[in-house]
């Protein structure tokens, strides 16, 4: 089974600014996900990431709000841009390996 | 599209308690079937999983069958431990759909002594 890590685990941010979170696997990996877990809600998956390419959005995500990079097989960032309190959420990292893992989330509040 | 819907928690059972939780799903095909749990502080985990009609799965104790005729997949534990205390979620990955799951809502689950 994969070993997924997350940095930060949790960060308090102002109005306005962005944070990248990054994530590990400890295992080269084709598919890697982005999903979002908002206070009292389910799992939303923003985007799929795959090494080499452009990542795929869901609907209601945009690239300029979630940019995301993929430059090898082990390794993924999200970065939420111009946050606003409506960003405070989980974000956890997932990836496919015969089934599918997820990382520890980084939980992020926006004053 | 593809939705989960799940039974609103949070549950508060006594512990050797008999646990049920309902999911039902719409999705088109024969989608995969999961159950994963989230004790607090950690991150989600995969409890179990069923990939066709009549399958079972089974992990700790817990088990849920993959029922297409009623488009159900009910976690059920027979006796369940303080240890058990978590959130429980149900989601669904589409036929051939690349692995991208939808979630339900999630369940907490409390078991008091």
């Amino acid at each position: 089974s994969a070993v997924i890590s997350q940095k930060p685990s949790r960060d308090i941010c102002q109005r306005g600014t962005s944070l990248t979170i990054q994530c590990q696997v400890d295992s080269q990996v084709t598919m890697m996900f982005w999903y979002r877990q908002q206070p009292g809600q389910s799992l939303t998956l923003i985007a799929t990431a795959n090494q080499g390419s452009e990542a795929t959005y869901e609907s209601g995500f945009v690239i300029d709000k979630f940019p995301i990079s993929r430059p090898n097989l082990t390794f993924s960032t999200l970065t939420v841009s111009n946050m606003s309190p409506e960003d405070s959420s989980i974000y956890l990292c997932s990836v496919e390996d015969i089934t599918t893992f997820f990382g520890p989330g980084t939980r992020l509040t926006v004053l | 599209g593809n939705s989960v819907t799940q039974m609103e928690g949070p549950v508060t059972l006594s512990e050797e308690a008999f646990l049920t939780i309902n999911c039902t799903y719409t999705a088109t095909g024969y989608p995969s079937l999961f159950w994963y749990v989230q004790y607090p502080g950690e991150g989600l985990q995969l409890l179990l999983k069923a990939t066709k009609a009549d399958d079972k799965g089974s992990n700790k104790g817990f088990e849920a069958t993959y029922r297409k005729e009623t488009t159900s997949f009910h976690l059920e534990k027979g006796s369940v431990q303080v240890s058990d205390s978590a959130v429980y979620f149900c989601a669904l990955s589409p036929t051939g759909g690349g692995n991208k799951l939808t979630f339900g809502t999630g369940t907490q689950l409390k078991v008091e002594l």
